[in-house]
């Protein structure tokens, strides 16, 4: 079956670590997103990928980074310099960036020790 | 300014009855996409249903219609015999074309359903 899929489900970090969450996608799609959701909000785009070895940053890349090496695969690092990392983080992907449908994976729920 | 407004933040409907959750949206872009997702309480963000701006149709998938009203700048997702698996969050959300760089997705600040038994 096709999809995205993220881990871990729930990640603790302690207080100046820097955590990765991955995000992986077997739907052959260029294109990949990091989204954070704060309680009873809506989406913030961190960074996207259109292509392998390309990213640019969102409205909220301060504090965190991201590598994209291979297609199927976009992980998130949480920086220590990310003062306030508590929050959901989505992953989606689509075929291009313009009007295309965005698929999310199931999120991983950050929390801070 | 707000791109995506959703005005409702929780809305209370009866079991078997429709409902329509409200999304107005602003873009100078001619070329634009709408999009509803839909949240249950495990996080996922499931994709429900599309509309491309050009589209002349109003877009159907099952029990989901997307009321469009482009003059209007509207795009109202409209729930047919409503179940209780849909009581969730319910996000509106439009990508804009090329001419307004057309990488991001915006997302309104979504509406509860509840769905009464």
């Amino acid at each position: 079956d096709g999809g995205i899929t993220q881990s871990p489900k729930y990640l603790f970090r302690k207080e100046g670590q820097n955590v990765t969450l991955s995000c992986e996608q077997n739907l052959n799609h260029d294109a990949m997103y990091w989204y954070r959701q704060d309680p009873g909000q809506g989406l913030r785009l961190i960074y996207y990928s259109q292509i392998v070895n390309d990213f640019q940053k969102g409205d909220i890349a301060e504090g965190y980074s991201v590598s994209r090496e291979k297609k199927e695969s976009f992980p998130l690092t949480v920086t220590s310099a990310q003062k306030n990392p508590t929050a959901f983080y989505l992953c989606a992907s689509s075929m291009g960036l313009l009007v295309e449908t965005q698929y999310f994976g199931p999120g991983t729920r950050l929390l801070v020790l | 300014a707000q791109k995506i407004t959703q005005t409702q933040p929780g809305m209370f409907v009866q079991e078997k009855e429709a409902v329509t959750l409200d999304c107005t949206y602003d873009t100078s872009d001619p070329s634009y996409g709408l999009f509803w997702y839909k949240q249950p309480s495990s996080g996922e963000m499931i994709f429900l249903i599309y509309q491309g701006s050009y589209d002349q149709q109003n877009a159907t998938e099952g029990r989901y219609s997307l009321n469009f009203q482009k003059a209007r700048k509207s795009a109202n997702l409209v729930i047919s015999a409503s179940q209780l698996g849909d009581s969730a969050m319910y996000f509106c959300a439009m990508r804009e074309g090329r001419l307004a760089g057309g990488f991001k997705t915006i997302f309104g600040a979504g509406t509860r359903l509840f769905v009464k038994a």
